[in-house]
């Protein structure tokens, strides 16, 4: 049964600390999607990688969010220094470039900047 | 911005009624997708339409489109209490970029 997954879970961590979100897309999936789901803003695209290379981080504050896909199996997102305004449930999804685009999601990491 | 907006925001309805939910979008599309998500879980793809569809079945989901009005509408027949989440619709747009712009949702409670 293949799936998304992510690590932490969840995270509680306070201002000015470094957070690290993992990602392992489904095998065989050649697009990553980093999301980000508040109940104010809904759920916010941060960053879409295809076959490992940044196609768009437009959505991403980049003073202190970084995106990368160190491998195929890999996908992290990087917050440094964290804020309280960060606080979020941060999904990645996985899928394929070819065909019609359905979005596999992984459970999230429920963020708390404290 | 968001693409596609859901309506209503909320539907409260009993089990065993059908409960409807509509999307509106803005561009032309390649195909529009909805997803379930539970609460506190990722989302999940239900089903599908391409933009040259206008109706499509699955199960006791049935999902209308009309491109020329920009919508779409999501019919769950015979609700049960496990159909409670949110519900998204996502439009794949023709940019080549292969993403979907996800809509604000419908929150839905099947009370029993």
């Amino acid at each position: 049964d293949a799936r998304v997954t992510q690590t932490p879970r969840h995270k509680v961590t306070e201002m000015g600390q470094e957070v690290t979100m993992r990602c392992q897309p489904i095998l065989g999936h050649n697009t990553v999607f980093w999301y980000r789901q508040t109940m104010m803003q809904g759920l916010e695209l941060l960053a879409y990688f295809r076959n490992r290379a940044p196609l768009d981080d437009s959505g991403m504050p980049k003073d202190r969010f970084s995106a990368e896909m160190p491998d195929a199996t890999l996908a992290t997102l990087k917050i440094q220094p964290s804020e309280p305004r960060d606080s979020a449930v941060y999904f990645c999804a996985s899928g394929l470039a070819q065909g019609l685009h359905e979005q596999y999601f992984g459970p999230g990491t429920r963020l708390t900047v404290t | 911005s968001q693409q596609g907006e859901e309506d209503p925001q909320a539907l409260s309805i009993q089990e065993g009624e059908n409960a409807t939910m509509n999307c509106s979008y803005k561009t032309s599309i390649n195909n529009l997708q909805w997803y379930r998500q539970n609460s506190g879980r990722g989302l999940v793809h239900l089903i599908l339409i391409r933009s040259n569809e206008r109706e499509k079945h699955s199960g006791r989901l049935r999902v209308t489109l009309d491109t020329s009005k920009k919508s779409s509408s999501l019919l769950i027949t015979a609700s049960r209490a496990a159909d409670t989440a949110s519900y998204f619709c996502a439009t794949d747009v023709p940019t080549g970029f292969q993403k979907l712009v996800f809509g604000t949702g419908t929150r839905l409670l099947v009370s029993p």
